[in-house]
């Protein structure tokens, strides 16, 4: 069975600060994809980053970017230039190639974006 | 373009009462999961449906749950005799093809509290 694993349950970062959550993942097969998801107080889960476990180059978004270490199962997700607007619950995903979107989630970072 | 809709928000039931949770795809979805978020906790996979079909309900309690996507309608969630215990965020979410890595997009959630 495939597990994420989040080890900071809490973070807090200044305004304009750059902050990296953390992100393991425990499985045999080798094709998979990797999410982090968003969930703000309103709490809608948006997709923040995607990455595909055949691609080397680590995805970005704005200024959002992943460190995938495929080797150490690592999948950290840095956010730059942090707004208080970021502040959510941050979640890790994993799915297999091969079983449609069914998703396993680590159990999130909150993350707080202080003045 | 409307995104996924669940309904009601928010439900309260008693203990014993039944509980139904209805979401819309996205307009060109034809795949449906739902997803359980308990207090504290990440999203857990439940039920991945199709048009009047099952695929994987690996996530789903044997008893008293049931999920279902008809040919026409949204899909339903049905929690029978509720316990506490099943107080929780239930998200639906959509995709256009249910391939592994595909972007699939939650819906905001529907909040059942059970007293």
């Amino acid at each position: 069975a495939q597990t994420v694993t989040q080890s900071q349950p809490e973070m807090s970062v200044q305004e304009a600060e750059t902050v990296t959550l953390s992100c393991t993942y425990d499985t045999s097969e080798n094709n998979y994809y990797l999410f982090w998801y968003k969930q703000p107080p309103s709490r809608q889960m948006i997709l923040v980053i995607r990455q595909e476990a055949y691609k080397q180059q680590n995805a970005t978004e704005n200024r959002f970017s992943v460190n995938f270490q495929k080797a150490a199962k690592s999948f950290s997700l840095k956010i730059s230039d942090s707004q208080l607007g970021d502040t959510a619950m941050y979640f890790c995903a994993f799915v297999n190639t091969g079983t449609a979107s069914k998703l396993t989630f680590g159990t999130g970072t909150r993350l707080q974006v202080t003045l | 373009n409307a995104g996924v809709m669940q309904n009601p928000r928010h439900l309260v039931r008693r203990r014993g009462q039944e509980a139904r949770l209805r979401c819309s795809p996205m307009k060109g979805h034809s795949h449906v999961y739902w997803y359980r978020q308990l207090p504290e906790e990440g999203l857990k996979f439940m039920v991945y449906l199709q048009k009047e079909n099952i695929i994987d309900e690996s996530g789903m309690p044997k008893e008293r749950f049931s999920a279902e996507f008809p040919k026409e309608g949204p899909s339903i969630l049905r929690i029978q005799q509720v316990v506490r215990g099943d107080s929780a965020a239930y998200f639906c979410a959509s995709s256009p093809q249910g391939v592994s890595g595909n972007t699939i997009y939650f819906g905001e959630g529907s909040w059942l509290t059970v007293v």
